[in-house]
């Protein structure tokens, strides 16, 4: 298994500014993902990050709005950039261990 | 690409009945079919999976079972308790050995539980 911890775990943002949110397992994992879940809504996938490699942005997420860093096996951050209301969502990562991915807490943000 | 669709969105059943979630698939070639709990305020937990050479598999109080030829699978809760009120995520993907694939996520199932 793995335990994950994303920081921040909430915060409030004024439109038109950025939040950097950080994401850290407590073992080397290659893949690494980061989810959007809306408010009352399922996860979409935004980008795949693998260390040592360029993110893998899914249709309808661009690296300009969502720039990723994967420095090393552990860590990684996802920015959201430019925010917009619309913006407001919980912000999960996730890495697979095996054939399982697990989760962590989430950051829930809140665009004002 | 992969769709998933899963029913119903809501589900309210007394404790110690059972409670079943249904989701399809579109894409054939999905191999992976993980199950996750997400309660308020917390990341999704796995709580169980099944690999599509499997069409059953059961831990305790839940049980998947899945239908290739339809490309559907549900989740099976008996003996529902309390503490099993979440939100309930199916989703499907296409793993290659050891490779992970992309998870595809149905809209979830809030199951309430009443005592």
């Amino acid at each position: 298994s793995a335990v994950i911890s994303q920081k921040p775990s909430r915060d409030i943002c004024q439109r038109g500014t950025s939040l950097t949110i950080q994401c850290q397992v407590d073992s080397q994992v290659t893949m690494m993902f980061w989810y959007r879940q809306q408010p009352g809504q399922s996860l979409t996938l935004i980008a795949t990050a693998n260390q040592g490699s360029e993110a893998t942005y899914e249709s309808g997420f661009v690296i300009d709005k969502f720039p990723i860093s994967r420095p090393n096996l552990t860590f990684s951050t996802l920015t959201v950039s430019n925010m917009s209301p619309e913006d407001s969502s919980i912000y999960l990562c996730s890495v697979e261990v095996g054939e399982t991915q697990y989760f962590g807490p989430g950051t829930r943000l809140l665009v004002l | 690409g992969e769709n998933v669709e899963q029913h119903p969105s809501t589900l309210s059943v007394q404790e110690g009945d059972s409670a079943v979630i249904k989701c399809t698939y579109s894409d054939s070639a999905s191999n992976y079919f993980p199950w996750y709990k997400q309660e308020l305020g917390k990341g999704p937990q796995l709580i169980i999976d099944i690999r599509s050479n499997v069409g059953e598999k059961k831990d305790q109080r839940i049980a998947v079972t899945l239908n290739k030829t339809a490309k559907h699978f549900s989740l099976h809760i008996t003996e529902t308790q309390p503490e099993d009120s979440a939100v309930y995520f199916c989703a499907a993907s296409m793993r290659m050995g050891n490779q992970g694939g992309k998870l595809i996520f149905g809209q979830g199932t809030e199951l309430s539980v009443k005592p």
